[in-house]
């Protein structure tokens, strides 16, 4: 089965300074690789997501960005800022599956005010 | 964006009580739902599949007679934690995937088993 790793586990930023968390996958087949953000207590929320025929997606001041030969992807915030801090998932799916998706570890951002 | 909608938020029972959490799209159709548990600072774990119209595929260790799993209508999945103990306590997480594959999250419910 698909296998996401994620790093790193944690990450604390400064406000306004960028903020980069990496994932690999291991399953070749998979072709969609969305990213949540989890407060505390609440289910995720789907902030971007992209799929395996785009190798850049950008949305306001996040970006995703996708290598399929390395199999990685990778999430980036820019202009950080408090309300940013959270705990961020990535994933990943294929259709042949039904969608299913393989979660990473989570990383949990700070942004420092 | 999609809206699930997770009933109820948290919900505290006796041991040996059996409970009932609901799983809405509020907009869409979802043929395909699917059910998580997350303990503390750990990630998510799928739990099973639920499919409209069928039985639930359930992962590898989840007990099927344990977590119930109702699919009957294409907004509308239940999970069901039948005679809940204290260790069942966590929380609980569905999600609904639209047409696309895109998937949307409830807000969860907090399990508490006294």
């Amino acid at each position: 089965g698909e296998n996401v790793e994620q790093h790193p586990s944690t990450l604390s930023v400064q406000e306004g300074d960028s903020a980069v968390i990496k994932c690999t996958y291991s399953d070749s087949a998979s072709n969609y690789f969305p990213w949540y953000k989890q407060e505390l207590g609440k289910g995720p929320q789907l902030i971007i997501d992209i799929r395996s025929n785009v190798g850049e997606k950008k949305d306001q001041r996040i970006a995703v960005t996708l290598n399929k030969t390395a199999k990685h992807f990778s999430l980036h915030i820019t202009e950080t800022q408090p309300e940013d801090s959270a705990v961020y998932f990535c994933a990943a799916g294929h259709p042949f599956n039904d969608y299913k998706l393989s979660f990473g570890a989570g990383t949990t951002v700070t942004v420092r005010a | 964006g999609a809206v699930v909608s997770q009933h109820p938020s948290r919900v505290i029972c006796k041991s040996g009580t059996s409970v009932k959490i609901e799983c809405r799209s509020l907009d869409f159709q979802a043929t395909t739902m699917f059910w998580y548990r997350q303990f503390p600072k750990q990630s998510l774990m799928l739990m099973a599949t639920s499919n409209e119209g069928s039985k639930a595929t359930y992962e590898q260790g989840v007990e099927k007679d344990k977590f119930l799993i109702n699919h009957a209508s294409l907004t509308l999945s239940t999970l069901t934690v039948t005679s809940a103990h204290p260790e069942d306590s966590s929380f609980y997480i569905c999600s609904a995937r639209a047409l696309d594959g895109e998937l949307f999250f409830g807000e969860g419910s907090r399990l508490t088993v006294l």
